[in-house]
């Protein structure tokens, strides 16, 4: 199974600032099914990417993603108050579907 | 409005059964695939396991397989999972989600439920 390593595992930085979270592949990544999802404490996860850049319905447009192969990135260009959260990467192109270990993007 | 809705979670002693249930509502249940995805306490997210639109195929991580069964009723829009022989290590928030845009488990889950609480314990 593929295994995606996030990095860092914290960002602390403050709102207004950009944050660049990494998500790398073991393998190469199918068809660039790389998704990316937002969890705040007590919530269910939110779907943001799917196809590693397109940005999911309802997702404000300073959250960006990108990548192919088994480098991919999520950028949120000016952090928002309600955007201190976990994020999560997942690949879908190979069976079984894996999750990243998580970025928490914390308050600085 | 798209809508899923779990329930039946709660404690149950090492070896025992439980069967978690996800009400849908606000699309056409049996034009997509649905997943169980599961987070134990202060963790990452999990696959468990997921179903075709049609029901004809499932597909379970290892970590669960032989003793965890999905089922869907397409007639009452509602996806089931049967848990039996539960381990301390399945303590988990349990969620379901629906898959984005195919009856196939191919795409990004787009849809969550809030999740349901398995919690295994003497």
């Amino acid at each position: 199974e593929i295994v995606l390593r996030q990095s860092p595992g914290t960002l602390s930085l403050s709102p207004g600032e950009r944050a660049t979270l990494s998500c790398r592949a073991s393998q190469s990544v199918s068809n660039r099914y790389l998704a990316w999802y937002q969890q705040k404490p007590g919530q269910a996860p939110r779907l943001l990417i799917y196809g590693a850049s397109s940005r999911a319905t309802g997702i404000p447009d300073r959250f960006s993603g990108s990548g192919s192969g088994t480098d991919f990135t999520l950028t949120i260009s000016r952090l928002e108050p309600e955007d201190f959260a976990v994020y999560y990467c997942q690949q879908y192109g190979s069976s079984p579907t894996t999750f990243g270990q998580g970025t928490k993007v914390e308050i600085k | 409005e798209v809508q899923l809705l779990e329930s039946g979670g709660g404690l149950v002693q090492p070896g025992g059964s439980l069967r978690l249930s996800c009400a849908a509502s606000g699309f056409t249940f049996s034009s997509y695939a649905m997943r169980w995805v599961r987070q134990a306490p202060g963790k990452g997210l999990e696959w468990v396991s997921g179903i075709s639109g049609s029901g004809g195929n499932t597909y379970y991580a290892d970590s669960v397989k032989g003793r965890f069964t999905i089922s869907r009723d397409n007639s009452k829009n509602t996806l089931y999972l049967q848990m039996n022989s539960l381990r301390a290590e399945d303590t988990a928030v349990y969620y379901c989600a629906k898959d984005q845009f195919s009856e196939w488990m191919e795409y990004a889950m787009d849809v969550w439920g809030q999740g349901t609480t398995v919690t295994v314990s003497s």
